[in-house]
């Protein structure tokens, strides 16, 4: 039973443009919402954050947005840069019952950004 | 510099041979967790421990042990009960699961295990 989905397993986007990238999850305990950045042979690296709180998050080129009565989280890339280029996983984080502190990722969405 | 390291970067042991992760982090983070990256799936929690001398199953502990002697270090060991044991293991770290649960998880490299 996948709980956090990323139902695109690719993106492609030109430099310069905007980089959308979705994820929907299905358990209301989580409150906390991670984006991470993954290179080839790598760790993945956090890139931002969102309380269940909060409908939106900036920073910098990044933005996040929540929608929580549907479910649906979105990481903004703009102006998208050849360096985005890698595998974006979206990550959620329980506060209740046997899911509190952990986190559960999604599949990932790997972003190609062309020059 | 602060960091978690995992090590080696690429293991290699025959099948029905048991194989021990290193992961060492001087984040000075009470919580530590391994995951697993398999193709297609994302990464799942295999275990994780909120202190010392305690540790919890993750999703998919079956074939796995770890153990929590000392902070800094989490090493994970898959056994030959282990049926898929091919994959890219990572080890994270974070302040604290608790009170801190809003801390990101710091993550090493990684470690390619590859079990033929």
């Amino acid at each position: 039973d996948q709980q956090v989905k990323q139902n695109s397993p690719s993106l492609s986007v030109q430099e310069g443009r905007i980089s959308i990238l979705n994820c929907d999850y299905t358990n209301s305990m989580f409150d906390y919402f991670l984006w991470y950045k993954k290179y080839p042979a790598e760790g993945p690296t956090f890139l931002i954050s969102i309380s269940s709180i909060k409908d939106k998050n900036e920073d910098g080129r990044f933005t996040v947005f929540l929608n929580k009565s549907a479910k649906h989280l979105s990481l903004h890339i703009v102006p998208s840069q050849p360096g985005d280029s890698a595998v974006y996983f979206c990550a959620a984080r329980g506060w209740g019952g046997t899911s509190y502190g952990k986190l559960t990722f999604g599949q990932g969405t790997i972003l190609t950004v062309h020059p | 510099d602060g960091g978690i390291t995992q090590s080696p970067k690429y293991l290699f042991r025959k099948e029905g041979q048991n194989v021990t992760l290193s992961c060492e982090q001087n984040l000075n983070h009470d919580a530590m967790y391994w995951y697993r990256q398999d193709p297609g799936q994302g990464l799942r929690l295999i275990y994780y421990s909120q202190i010392v001398n305690d540790f919890q199953k993750g999703d998919i502990a079956e074939g796995y042990s770890v153990s929590r002697e000392k902070k800094e270090s989490f090493p994970l060991t898959v056994t030959s009960a282990q049926k898929n044991p091919t994959a890219f293991y990572l080890c994270a770290s974070s302040i604290e699961s608790g009170t801190g649960r809003n801390s990101p998880l710091h993550f090493g490299n990684g470690t390619r295990l590859t079990v033929t």
